[in-house]
């Protein structure tokens, strides 16, 4: 049974252009949350899909936004990126009932942005 | 949420005990005690949780006093391959769809 996956694991951009992010959730997971980890700091909540809809979302831009499908795999999408948009990019999955051992991480995307 | 403070790193040698102490004053009721851990370039892993006393597991143990104000992630005979990570953070028990509030975490280095 796969985990959660993620792709591409590692890419580099320019500052300005835009980026997406794709994650697939672990078998039986409905639920799927993004979270940005910068260097040397914990991952940050960006925001949470299901039912194909963002219901919570954190402290982040506009620039950033999402979508899930009715597979329950989701994209992030971040445009006009900026340096400090360089980051890990993780993915968690969980369904509505799940407890926390129940969360699943992805290894995440490594974002460069130049 | 109940905001956690944690060392920002530790060292330890292979085989001993290692002991991460979290503190939590504004503990709420409802509040459990979770761990997790992380290995460079990977995702968080779960690794206990616990609301009261002691909990243990095939991994660690998590003391918790009865104040609740604190915890402590014990870590029994650690190896190198402990080298990671560990986040304390505090909530309801179960977050399937709630968001998890990550600290800057303790940075363990076990060394031969």
């Amino acid at each position: 049974d796969a985990g959660v996956t993620q792709s591409p694991t590692h890419l580099i951009k320019t500052r300005g252009q835009q980026v997406t992010l794709r994650c697939s959730p672990k078998s039986g997971h409905d639920t799927v949350s993004w979270y940005q980890q910068a260097l040397g700091q914990g991952p940050q909540f960006i925001f949470q899909y299901y039912e194909e809809e963002e219901r919570q979302r954190g402290n982040f831009p506009d620039r950033f936004s999402g979508h899930q499908f009715p597979n329950y795999s989701s994209e992030l999408n971040v445009n006009a990126l900026l340096l400090g948009d360089s980051a890990l990019y993780l993915c968690a999955s969980s369904s509505g009932l799940a407890g926390v051992a129940e969360l699943f991480f992805g290894e995440g995307s490594r974002l460069t942005v130049l | 949420l109940a905001k956690t403070t944690q060392p920002i790193s530790m060292d330890s040698y292979e085989g001993q005990e290692v002991n991460i102490t979290c503190s939590h004053n504004n503990i709420a009721t409802n509040d459990y005690i979770t761990w997790y851990q992380q290995f460079p370039s990977q995702g968080p892993r779960f690794i206990i949780q616990g609301y009261k006393t002691k909990v243990t597991n095939e991994v660690a143990s998590l003391f918790i006093p009865a104040d609740r104000k604190s915890s402590t992630l014990s870590l029994p005979r650690v190896s190198l391959s402990d080298t990671a990570v560990y986040y304390c953070l505090v909530g309801d028990k179960a977050p399937g769809r709630r968001a998890l509030t990550f600290g800057s975490g303790t940075r363990l280095q076990v060394q031969p």
